[in-house]
């Protein structure tokens, strides 16, 4: 069954230091997603990307945040200068076009990002 | 601005159990809703998507229910087992968007 990569799966950062978050979509998905979830609160969207732009971002995505697709399979999340309250698990998912009336988001199993 | 809410937060029920897992949300317009299950330290997995003109979708022992108009869905589990323990989590995506919102989940634990 296809499923969604994400790499790495756990990172330590200092507070101020750029992190890159990896995720490998599903081959033929056009949506992309990022979400991210503070330990014991709720899943938060961040940001969607569909034919290589930004096609909606929450307010949490602030200009310390970009994504990026360079080339045809990854898709990557990047944070400028960690805060503590970046500390959290970051979930990668993709979709198939949402015209054929599926929109089934598939998950990766996320990456912990922890800020000291 | 749409607000999801799960009731319960947390349940305990015995193996066999027939239970009901509750979601309301405050916008009607919604483009579907759908619901995840979540394990401890893992991704989410979708459990059954519902599209904003259906009432309701089954898969195997589950089976969910969407009223629009009063804006909740109920995800119905059939014969529990301890294997369905986990936190499951509702999420609705509104007309015009691209983005979930999810509610805090219902934390399941079903005992042998």
């Amino acid at each position: 069954e296809p499923e969604v990569t994400q790499t790495p799966s756990h990172q330590v950062t200092q507070m101020g230091q750029e992190v890159i978050l990896r995720c490998v979509p599903i081959s033929n998905h056009l949506y992309f997603y990022w979400y991210r979830q503070i330990l014991g609160q709720k899943v938060e969207f961040l940001v969607s990307f569909y034919n290589n732009e930004i096609s909606e971002k929450s307010e949490i995505f602030d200009d310390q945040f970009s994504v990026e697709r360079p080339d045809g399979s990854n898709f990557t999340l990047k944070i400028r200068s960690t805060k503590l309250e970046d500390s959290a698990m970051y979930f990668c998912a993709s979709s198939g076009d949402r015209g054929s009336g599926a929109n089934v988001l598939t998950f990766g199993a996320g990456s912990r990002l922890t800020v000291l | 601005k749409q607000e999801v809410t799960q009731i319960p937060a947390a349940l305990s029920v015995p193996e066999g159990e027939n239970l009901v897992l509750n979601c309301s949300f405050t916008d009607s317009a919604i483009y579907n809703l759908q619901w995840f299950r979540q394990d401890p330290g893992k991704g989410l997995t979708s459990l059954l998507l519902i599209q904003s003109s259906q009432r309701e979708q089954t898969s195997g022992r589950l089976n969910a229910s969407l009223d629009k108009s009063s804006g909740r869905s109920t995800l119905y589990i059939a014969a529990s087992q301890p294997g369905d323990s986990a936190t499951y989590l509702c999420a609705v995506m509104n007309s015009g968007t691209y983005k979930y919102i999810f509610g805090t989940g219902t934390r399941l634990k079903v005992l042998a």
